[in-house]
């Protein structure tokens, strides 16, 4: 079964530093997705980006991120400037067709910790 | 905005028992509501969805049973075996946009 791919598994950086996180989305899936989860806690939406750009991002999706599919696999996060409060899990997800309710798939996560 | 309710945050069950997690959403024009299950470390796992034309899906011990009325859904888990445990998640899905709104989880721990 396809499944959405995330490198790396656990990324450590200082405080300040810039982060990339990556993402494979499932090959035939249109809508990509970032979610974080600090430890403990829920879920949370951070953006969503269909046709090369972000249709949709939450408050915490602020200047210090962006998104950016660089070729036909990837899709990556990008964190500038990281914070202590940054660190969490980063689950990419991927679903299959545009529009509402399509199950959306997700990765097994980039643990990020900023020290 | 959005916000979904879940209830309970720990649930413990003797092996082979039932168990119910329940959720209430705030948004009307919510149309789909999965459920993911989250073991320590993993993905989230998505287990069963129903959307809004929809009162009840099943799927072996799994089901889901949706009342849009009074914007409940809920997840039911019967012949419950020590590998159902884990943290379990509903989620809503708006009409506006793509976004999954998630609850706090549910703890649920099978007892042998």
């Amino acid at each position: 079964e396809p499944e959405v791919t995330q490198t790396p598994s656990h990324q450590v950086t200082q405080m300040g530093q810039e982060v990339i996180l990556r993402c494979v989305p499932i090959s035939n899936h249109l809508y990509f997705y970032w979610y974080r989860q600090i430890l403990g806690q829920k879920v949370e939406f951070l953006v969503s980006f269909y046709n090369n750009e972000i249709s949709e991002k939450s408050e915490i999706f602020d200047d210090q991120f962006s998104v950016e599919r660089p070729d036909g696999s990837n899709f990556t996060l990008k964190i500038r400037s990281t914070k202590l409060e940054d660190s969490a899990m980063y689950f990419c997800a991927s679903s299959e067709e545009a529009g509402g309710s399509q199950p959306q798939h997700f990765g097994d996560g980039t643990r990020l910790s900023i020290l | 905005g959005e916000n979904v309710e879940q209830h309970p945050s720990t649930l413990s069950v003797q092996e082979g028992d039932s168990a119910v997690i329940k959720c209430t959403y705030s948004d009307s024009a919510s149309n789909y509501f999965p459920w993911y299950k989250q073991e320590l470390g993993k993905r989230p796992q998505l287990i069963i969805d129903i959307r809004s034309n929809v009162g009840e899906k099943k799927d072996q011990r799994i089901a889901v049973t949706l009342n849009k009325t009074a914007k409940h859904f809920s997840l039911h888990i019967t012949e419950t075996q020590p590998e159902d445990s884990a943290v379990y998640f509903c989620a809503f899905h708006t009409g506006g946009g793509n976004k999954l709104t998630f609850g706090t989880g549910t703890q649920l721990k099978v007892e042998l």
